[in-house]
């Protein structure tokens, strides 16, 4: 079946700091692929999606390439603000996973907090 | 225009009532999803419609748990005989019928099964 392992948290960083949330699945087919954030308080919001290998989905200054060979699809930034604190949640939609739906499978989320 | 929303934002049930939960998509929005999270993890799919159809409800935990969209908009989740391990956040999501999967949610429904 299809899973996806983000990296634990809680992840405390300083404000300006370099942001790297590892994320890597297993798919029975050809999946896309997304973070999404909730911040305190609100739903999930898509922060930024890729669809194919060697996309780049970017928003916000955030970036996540897509990469078939590792498996991977880690979230990056290259300085954080106090406003990016939230929980980010990496996840996969395979057309192949079920019966013909296309069903998120989340990770289990990983908690940013960014202190001033 | 308006995003997705749920009804009620909160539940408390105590433990063998039933509840329903409902969710308004995006207008035109043919893909309607459900999912549960329970606290401190990430969402998990629970159910599918296309239009009125409902196409997987592989990930409905127990018969206790039923979900309908009558006319392919609102959509109800129904949960009978509550118990405690119901207790988590229910989230509704939509989307046009797309192949990439990017999902609209709604705010949850937070049920507390006491």
């Amino acid at each position: 079946g299809n899973s996806v392992t983000q990296m634990e948290g809680p992840v405390t960083l300083s404000e300006e700091a370099f942001l790297t949330i590892n994320c890597t699945y297993t798919a029975t087919g050809y999946p896309s692929l997304f973070w999404y954030v909730q911040y305190p308080g609100e739903g999930l919001q898509l922060l930024l999606k890729a669809t194919k290998a060697d996309d780049k989905g970017s928003n916000k200054g955030f970036e996540a390439t897509y990469r078939k060979e590792t498996t991977s699809f880690h979230l990056e930034k290259g300085s954080v603000q106090v406003s990016d604190s939230a929980v980010y949640f990496c996840a996969l939609s395979d057309l192949y996973s079920g019966a013909g739906s296309y069903q998120l499978t989340f990770g289990k989320g990983t908690k940013l907090s960014v202190i001033p | 225009g308006a995003g997705v929303s749920q009804s009620p934002r909160y539940k408390v049930a105590k433990r063998g009532q039933d509840v329903a939960l409902r969710c308004d998509p995006i207008s035109g929005h043919v893909s309607l999803f459900w999912y549960q999270q329970a606290l401190g993890q990430g969402p998990e799919f629970l159910t599918y419609f296309q239009n009125e159809a409902q196409l997987d409800k592989s990930g409905l935990p127990s018969d206790r748990f039923f979900a309908e969209r009558p006319e392919g908009s609102v959509s109800t989740l129904k949960i009978q005989r509550t118990q405690q391990e119901d207790s988590a956040v229910y989230l509704c999501a939509s989307s046009f019928q797309t192949t990439d999967g990017e999902q609209y949610f709604g705010p949850g429904t937070r049920l507390t099964v006491t």
